[in-house]
């Protein structure tokens, strides 16, 4: 079953703009990573927040974590032509017998030129 | 160079006809697993190993076998693929499942069975 599920499943923004996605999961989680795929290819990671954190900041990623609301948000800064991407977040939990890194649907992200 | 290999990168197989998708990881990780994207579906994981010799199943296994020989290798085996099985598959691979690691993936296997 899905996990996370990300919002909008598609943003197209003007280079120099600001790009949020969020993302909403259902679970408990022990942590919360983003990670970019550029199309057809591996996805490569991003960033990774604890669930005992709120914030964290990479470059021009900032990821908020607010898990009263079962939510995380990535906030991409001056985005670039080359940030066009799909971007998912994924849920990480483990617990007894369980232990799974679950994927979102993605959200695909055009930063026009 | 720490890197995730698969091979092939590109199949194009009859249904039936048994098949294995290799993965190698040269950073001695315990923890490697397979997911299989689709459009409008996501990655979602086929299984997962966490060390040698331990593996279990995901969330959609059916159709798929995995061994864990070895720590660096983890095939993934379609004894008789079928055409709902064509895919793009990702193996993955991180330093363990208890500590706060980051996964790292293959550069995928674009499978298609007519």
């Amino acid at each position: 079953s899905q996990q996370g599920e990300e919002d909008p499943q598609a943003l197209s923004i003007q280079e120099g703009e600001n790009a949020t996605m969020n993302c909403s999961y259902k679970t408990s989680i022990n942590n919360l990573q983003w990670y970019r795929q550029n199309s057809g290819r591996g996805l490569v990671h991003l960033i990774l927040i604890r669930s005992n954190e709120r914030e964290k900041h990479s470059g021009r990623l900032r990821v908020t974590l607010d898990t009263s609301k079962k939510s995380s948000s990535l906030l991409i800064t001056a985005s670039r032509a080359a940030d066009t991407a799909s971007y998912f977040c994924a849920t990480d939990a483990w617990g007894g017998s369980n232990y799974k890194l679950t994927f979102g649907k993605g959200t695909l992200l055009t930063v026009n030129p | 160079e720490a890197q995730v290999t698969q091979n092939p990168r590109y199949l194009i197989t009859v249904t039936g006809k048994k098949l294995t998708v290799t993965c190698s990881q040269n950073m001695n990780h315990e923890y490697m697993s397979w997911y299989r994207q689709d459009p409008g579906l996501g990655l979602r994981q086929i299984y997962y190993s966490m060390n040698v010799e331990v593996t279990d199943k995901g969330d959609v296994p059916e159709g798929y076998k995995v061994s864990r020989k070895e720590k660096r290798n983890f095939p993934l085996i379609l004894e008789s693929p079928s055409p709902n099985q064509t895919s793009l598959y990702f193996c993955a691979s991180r330093r363990d499942f208890s500590s706060s690691y980051e996964q790292y993936f293959g550069p995928g296997t674009r499978l298609t069975v007519t």
